[in-house]
């Protein structure tokens, strides 16, 4: 079982929806990530969070660490909101070694007009 | 103030040739990771380097690849004698903290023929 899971694998979304991706981990971590991959483009990076929630633009990120769960929310979604969603935990390592990320595998977001 | 620098964006070798892949962090950064996404899965940590020094290597096969961040000039990502199973696409992240959010690059396609 991957320590990091994302649902759904993919997603079909018409401009103007509400949009929710999940993440679920098995790990304690100190932080998890939120990025952003445009097919055969770079690496976005969306948010680092710990604790709460965090709003960037139409963006909104949260995370319940008790339940060991986030999600990333796009509110009035949009065509180019298009690209690949993709969670990332910092899992909390022995001497200090919480540098490394584990990624789930992605959710496809399609928003069509 | 430019982003992660990675190059070159697309690259061919045939089999049993070298790869260098090239990264140069965000000004004022010293900390570089390296992650590689093979087709269809998630991104993988390889290794992760600061400044003249490798932290963590563990995830970067023990032989072939070799990776180095001089105290002058990009890091740099070596794979020697290529194999069609080491076509993917490499991205280079920086921080300028260990436990600061990362900035990626947008990342080398490695096409091995």
């Amino acid at each position: 079982k991957n320590e990091v899971e994302q649902s759904p694998q993919n997603l079909t979304a018409q401009e103007g929806e509400f949009i929710t991706i999940n993440c679920s981990y098995s790990v304690g971590i100190s932080a998890l990530h939120w990025l952003q991959q445009h097919p055969g483009g770079g690496i976005v990076s969306l948010f680092m969070l710990s604790s709460g929630k965090k709003k960037h633009g139409r963006l909104i990120a949260t995370i319940n660490i008790q339940e060991k769960h986030s999600s990333l929310h796009i509110t009035a979604s949009h065509p180019r909101d298009s690209a690949v969603y993709i969670c990332a935990v910092r899992a909390l390592g022995e001497g200090g070694s919480n540098y490394k990320l584990t990624f789930g595998k992605g959710t496809l977001l399609t928003v069509n007009p | 103030n430019a982003g992660v620098m990675q190059n070159p964006r697309h690259l061919v070798r045939r089999r049993g040739q070298e790869a260098r892949l090239r990264c140069s962090p965000m000004k004022g950064h010293s900390h570089v990771y390296w992650y590689r996404q093979l087709p269809e899965e998630g991104l993988k940590f390889m290794v992760y380097l600061q400044k003249e020094n490798i932290i963590d290597e563990s995830g970067m096969p023990k032989e072939r690849f070799s990776a180095e961040f001089p105290k002058e000039g990009p890091s740099i990502l070596r794979i020697q004698q290529v194999v069609r199973g080491d076509s993917a696409a490499y991205f280079c992240a920086s921080s300028p903290r260990r436990e600061a959010p990362l900035h990626f690059g947008n990342g080398t396609r490695l096409t091995v023929t």
